[in-house]
């Protein structure tokens, strides 16, 4: 069974700062994706990021990074100049390319920027 | 902008009572997801459909949970009777798997539910 832990329950960072969230996973499987989730206090879940396994290279979205170590099954998340409103609670997914298209979620980190 | 909606937004009601939440998902999204987010238990997955059909609803009480797919545009949720364990937001979320899709899935803005 897949597994997926985010050692970091909560997280603050200075507006403008760089802030790392972690995020390390647990399968045999080898196609796979992995996915970074934004819930901001409004609630709304919101796709921040995601990963294939296959791809080598590290996906971007703006401000938006991921350090994916395969081998290590590692799947941390880089924000840089952070903004207020990128306090939220961030969750980590997992979903294997085969079967049944569930994710598998990490229990989150709640990150609070400061101004 | 394509979105999943879900109706209600809030909903309060009295223990017994049947409580039904409603979920739109985005246009040509095949697979439909129901979560219920709660302090103590995180997101846990209910149900979740591909085409239509119910595929795992194992996450579900199924003695009082239900849920249906009537046609590609509703998917819904329904607790009878329900009990003040129940109150937890609950989310719908739709996805496409294939190459456009990716294997996201989108979530709608949830429905909070108190029952009292």
């Amino acid at each position: 069974a897949q597994t997926v832990t985010q050692s970091q329950p909560e997280m603050s960072v200075q507006e403008a700062e760089t802030v790392t969230l972690s995020c390390t996973y647990d399968t045999s499987e080898n196609n796979y994706y992995l996915f970074w989730y934004k819930q901001p206090p409004s609630r709304q879940m919101i796709l921040v990021i995601r990963q294939e396994a296959y791809k080598q290279q590290n996906a971007t979205e703006n401000r938006f990074s991921v350090n994916f170590q395969k081998a290590a099954k590692s799947f941390s998340l880089k924000i840089s100049d952070s903004q207020l409103g990128d306090t939220a609670m961030y969750f980590c997914a997992f979903m294997k390319l085969s079967g049944t298209y569930k994710y598998i979620f990490g229990t989150g980190t709640r990150l609070k920027v400061l101004a | 902008d394509a979105r999943v909606t879900q109706t209600p937004r809030h909903k309060v009601t009295e223990m017994g009572q049947e409580v039904t939440m409603r979920c739109q998902p985005i246009l040509g999204h095949n697979t439909v997801f129901w979560y219920r987010q709660t302090m103590m238990q995180g997101l846990e997955l209910l149900a979740y459909f591909r085409n239509r059909a119910p595929l795992d609803d194992s996450g579900m009480p199924k003695d009082r949970f239900s849920a249906e797919m009537p046609d590609a545009t509703l998917a819904t949720l329904k607790i009878q009777p329900s009990e003040p364990r129940d109150s937890a937001v609950y989310f719908c979320a739709s996805g496409s798997l294939g190459a456009s899709g990716r294997g996201a899935q989108y979530f709608g803005p949830g429905t909070r539910l108190t029952v009292l």
